[in-house]
């Protein structure tokens, strides 16, 4: 299936702990991102990558930090984990031209 | 920097009535604008966009929006409501001049039957 996938589905975890999100596409877009839902349910961009590059960074705490091994990937490490950072996270990607956001099903971090 | 709000926290309509989600927008070039649903658990799915054209842009499930260009508004609307759609809805709207897409705070949608 062509498809944005995000895992682990869940991620429960300790204050302090630093933890990984994976995220792949195998739709060929040039442009990935993450994103941050609340527990209100606003999405705020956090990042994006442009095949490899990273183009936006939204004033993220540098506890995030993103890594894109190639084109199709595009990874979330958290440092130091904090009650604050418990929400749900979204990969999502779309090719360079005018075409919509593709999302993954999301990430539930929740932090104890 | 681009802005989009959606006014209304909610929106409920009976089934079989026509309904209308609002969304305005605020972009210094021009805009590019996005409507998505979320189900719960789920990811966000694209509904239609607006990037150049024709003011009124069709989509899935039956969906439709006009932008207006003098009002800066791409309202979400649909002839006939089924119970089906009740769901979150998001306006998303990206500046012609950068990668950057930003989502409105959303609106949850409620048919009842």
């Amino acid at each position: 299936d062509t498809a944005v996938s995000q895992t682990p589905k869940y991620l429960v975890t300790q204050m302090g702990n630093d933890k990984s999100i994976k995220c792949e596409q195998n739709l060929g877009h040039d442009t990935m991102y993450w994103y941050k839902q609340d527990s209100k349910k606003f999405l705020k961009i956090m990042f994006s990558y442009n095949n490899k590059e990273l183009i936006i960074n939204e004033t993220v705490p540098n506890r995030f930090s993103p890594k894109s091994p190639d084109k199709a990937h595009l990874n979330l490490h958290i440092n130091s984990l904090e009650l604050g950072d418990s929400a749900v996270y979204f990969c999502a990607s779309r090719n360079v031209d005018n075409s919509p956001l593709h999302f993954g099903n999301g990430t539930r971090l929740t932090v104890t | 920097a681009q802005s989009v709000a959606q006014p209304e926290d909610q929106v409920k309509v009976a089934e079989g009535n026509p309904l209308t989600v609002k969304c305005t927008y605020s972009v210094s070039g021009n805009p590019y604008l996005f409507w998505y649903v979320q189900y719960p658990n789920r990811g966000l799915q694209f509904l239609l966009k607006y990037i150049t054209g024709d003011n009124l842009v069709k989509g899935s499930y039956g969906f439709e929006a006009e932008f207006n260009k003098s009002q800066t508004s791409f309202h979400l609307k649909k002839p006939s409501a089924l119970v089906s759609d009740s769901a979150l809805y998001f306006c998303a709207v990206r500046d012609s001049r950068d990668d950057k897409i930003i989502f409105g705070k959303g609106t949850r949608l409620h048919i009842l039957p």
